[in-house]
């Protein structure tokens, strides 16, 4: 069953431009979790999120969660045409049994 | 790819045959998870163990079947039953904790084509 929804679908920018993608859930979290998969590959883990954490950054990802609204947005500034990929989140419950719970993705296309 | 590997990276089923896809790792995990991937679609959990010799069945796991013998090796079989099995299968592993950060750690796919 599908808990994340990430917002847009599909994101078509320039180099050198902001991405942001957006992603909601439904229920409690225990974290929240952001994936990167290139075309025909396996996921590659981006960046996790507690609960109790507002903001995150890794290197050019800037990653926030807002609790009250359910809601998450990853921003990856200064976009490459290497950052051309798919982005998941990904969700483990509160009280879940280490199972996540994937969106339907956002395919980011950065042109050069 | 993290220490997973998957093979074979493309498969072809013949109506009616069982296939089995490998998916060993490396990394000394205790928990290991199939997901299947349809086109445009986010990732679906076939099934998931947590620990050698137990395993429990994910949200899409009719005509799937697992086994886990060896915490390194997590092997699939689609079987005959599943009569829709043209996706892009993924293996991930992950450490167990109760540290409840958990990330998982992916292998490279494998493509699943019937004939």
């Amino acid at each position: 069953s599908q808990q994340g929804e990430e917002d847009p679908q599909a994101l078509s920018i320039q180099e050198g431009e902001n991405a942001t993608m957006n992603c909601s859930y439904k229920t409690s979290i225990n974290n929240l979790q952001w994936y990167r998969q290139n075309s025909g590959r396996g996921l590659v883990h981006l960046i996790l999120i507690r609960s109790n954490e507002r903001e995150k950054h890794s290197g050019r990802l800037r990653v926030t969660l807002d609790t009250s609204k359910k809601s998450s947005s990853l921003l990856i500034t200064a976009s490459r045409a290497a950052d051309t990929a798919s982005y998941f989140c990904a969700t483990e419950n509160a009280g879940n049994n280490r199972k996540l719970i994937w969106g339907l993705g956002t395919s980011l296309a950065v042109n050069p | 790819d993290g220490g997973i590997t998957q093979s074979p990276k493309y498969l072809f089923r013949k109506e009616g045959q069982n296939v089995t896809l490998s998916c060993e790792q490396n990394l000394n995990h205790d928990a290991m998870y199939w997901y299947r991937q349809d086109p445009g679609q986010g990732l679906r959990l076939i099934y998931y163990s947590q620990i050698v010799n137990d395993f429990q069945k994910g949200d899409i796991a009719e005509g799937y079947s697992v086994s886990r013998e060896k915490k390194e090796s997590f092997p699939l079989t689609v079987t005959s039953a599943q009569k829709n099995p043209t996706a892009f299968y993924l293996c991930a592993s992950s450490m167990h904790s109760d540290q409840r950060k958990e990330t998982q750690y992916f292998g490279p796919g494998t493509r699943l084509l019937v004939l």
